[in-house]
C-alpha cells in the first residue's frame, strides 16, 4: 500500500509569490491534515480536511489555504509568501471516521523562501 | 487548552545502554497521547499511543511508556538503544477541545537522541 506522497519535495521562491503544495494520502483514507515545521516554532497545525470539508483550522493568517478532492487528494496554497515562510509543509492522512490520533505522514515539502 | 513539554531537547546515549525520554502534559480533561519520531529528512511515524486503556503502553521497536496522572507524565524508554534510534522524538496530545477537533495534534518541542557506539 503507497504512504502519504507529497509534491513537490524541495522548492524555491521569492517573497510576495504563491505557492501550492499538492499531498496524496494513503488510498481509502479521506482525512488529510497539513503541519507547518520550522525550528523556531516547531510543528504546528494548518486545518484539517475531511470530505471535501475544512473540519478544523490553526492558528495562521488568511494567506494560508487549503482544499480536498473528491479523491482525497489535497491543495494547499500560500499566497504572498513571506520569509518566515520558509518551512517543511507536513501533510498526513487518515481514516478520519473515526478520532484516532494516528496520522500517517509524508516525507514533507521544503519550501525556501528568497 | 491541552499541551505537551518535553524536558529535554537532547538526550546523548551510548549503543546497548537505556533511554528515557521525558515529556510532561498539561490537560483539563483525560488526554490521549503520543509518541511520534521523524528519522532525517523523513516524516514522522507514530511509535505509540495512549488512550485511556492500559497506562504502560508498548510500541513499535522495543519502546513503551508510562502515562502517570499524578505526575502528568508520559515518558518514553527502551532498554537499549540501538544506534538506529538516532532520531527526533516529539511527545504529542490531541486537542479535542472545540469544534470536532478530530486529528488535531500538538506537538512538543521535540528531543533529540544521539545514540554513539
Amino acid at each position: 500500500k503507497a504512504g502519504v506522497t507529497q509534491t513537490p519535495r524541495y522548492l524555491i521562491k521569492t517573497r510576495g509569490q504563491q505557492v501550492t503544495l499538492s499531498c496524496s494520502p494513503i488510498s481509502g483514507h479521506r482525512s488529510v491534515s497539513w503541519y507547518q515545521q520550522t525550528p523556531g516554532q516547531g510543528l504546528q497545525f494548518l486545518f484539517e480536511y475531511f470530505s471535501e470539508t475544512q473540519r478544523n483550522k490553526g492558528n495562521f493568517p488568511g494567506r494560508f489555504s487549503g482544499r480536498q478532492f473528491s479523491n482525497s487528494r489535497s491543495e494547499m496554497n500560500v499566497s504572498t509568501l513571506e520569509l518566515g515562510d520558509s518551512a517543511l509543509y507536513l501533510c498526513a492522512s487518515s481514516s478520519g471516521t473515526y478520532y484516532t490520533g494516528e496520522l500517517f505522514f509524508g516525507e514533507g515539502s521544503r519550501l525556501t523562501v528568497l | 487548552a491541552q499541551s505537551v513539554t518535553q524536558l529535554d531537547s537532547h538526550v546523548s546515549v551510548s549503543e546497548g545502554t537505556p533511554v528515557l525520554l521525558r515529556c510532561n502534559y498539561s490537560s483539563s480533561y483525560s488526554p490521549s497521547l503520543f509518541w511520534y519520531v521523524q528519522h532525517p529528512n523523513k516524516g514522522l511515524q507514530l511509535l505509540l499511543k495512549y488512550t485511556s486503556a492500559a497506562t504502560l503502553v508498548k510500541g513499535i521497536n522495543g519502546f513503551e511508556a508510562e502515562f502517570k496522572k499524578s505526575e502528568t507524565s508520559f515518558h518514553l524508554t527502551k532498554p537499549s538503544a540501538h544506534m538506529s534510534d538516532a532520531a527526533e522524538y516529539f511527545c504529542v496530545v490531541s486537542d479535542r477541545a472545540g469544534a470536532g477537533g478530530y486529528n488535531k495534534l500538538i506537538f512538543g518541542a521535540g528531543t533529540r537522541l544521539a545514540v554513539h557506539p
